[in-house]
């Protein structure tokens, strides 16, 4: 399996400017999990997904950002209007519930993201 | 809430020392713990984890059991090398609370020196 794949890798932008990043999970996974992380606040749920339905956006820091999971293989975080403070690494992570492996969340690789 | 608490870092070890980083944790239920592991420009990945009191979690050389007597999940490795230079993380699941919620402490960086 190729794991969970996170585009871009690196975005840089200016202030103001729309960000859309990318998250396919782990084929048959059923949870989906973003988070940020940055030096000052660490690791950060934002919001997760349980088949496709968020299930928990109370950690989304304002209406600026959204999250969507259209189908079972992709998802998406929006930044609407980008902001400095908003630079951080973002992690999308996935998980299926079973007798061995419940509550192991795979990590993708992270979108590194950097607003000017 | 449930909570975690990881000891503070930069640990800065020399390659063959003796590795404790402290972990306990505060929870309402039966909680399953977690080491992650976070290597430079890379995402988490599970190095190991323990689902009930007393059970050891293993993995590349570390281990951590699970003490519920004193809350606690302390990750340990007798002897380090330069490449277990990264971010640990130790984590609570309560399937109860949150499903498949992971609640992270704040990681530990660890600096190994050859």
């Amino acid at each position: 399996d190729a794991g969970v794949i996170q585009s871009p890798r690196h975005e840089v932008t200016e202030m103001g400017q729309e960000v859309t990043l990318r998250c396919k999970p782990i084929s048959g996974h059923d949870y989906l999990f973003w988070y940020r992380q940055t030096m000052m606040r660490g690791l950060e749920l934002l919001i997760y997904f349980n088949n496709n339905v968020p299930i928990d956006d109370s950690g989304m820091p304002e209406d600026r950002f959204s999250a969507k999971m259209p189908n079972a293989s992709f998802s998406t975080l929006k930044i609407q209007p980008s902001e400095p403070r908003d630079s951080a690494v973002y992690f999308c992570a996935s998980s299926t519930p079973g007798q061995y492996s419940s509550d192991i969340q795979y990590f993708g690789a992270g979108t590194r993201l950097s607003v000017l | 809430g449930d909570s975690v608490t990881q000891m503070e870092g930069p640990v800065t070890l020399s390659e063959e020392a003796f590795l404790t980083i402290n972990c306990t944790y505060t929870a309402t239920g039966y909680p399953s713990l977690f080491w992650y592991v976070q290597y430079p420009g890379e995402g988490l990945q599970l190095l190991l984890k323990a689902t009930k009191a007393d059970d050891k979690g293993s993995n590349k050389g570390f281990e951590a059991t699970y003490r519920k007597e004193t809350t606690s999940f302390h990750l340990e490795k007798g002897s380090v090398q330069v490449s277990d230079s990264a971010v640990y993380f130790c984590a609570l699941s309560d399937t109860m609370e949150y499903g498949n919620k992971l609640v992270f402490g704040a990681g530990t960086i660890l600096r190994v020196k050859s």
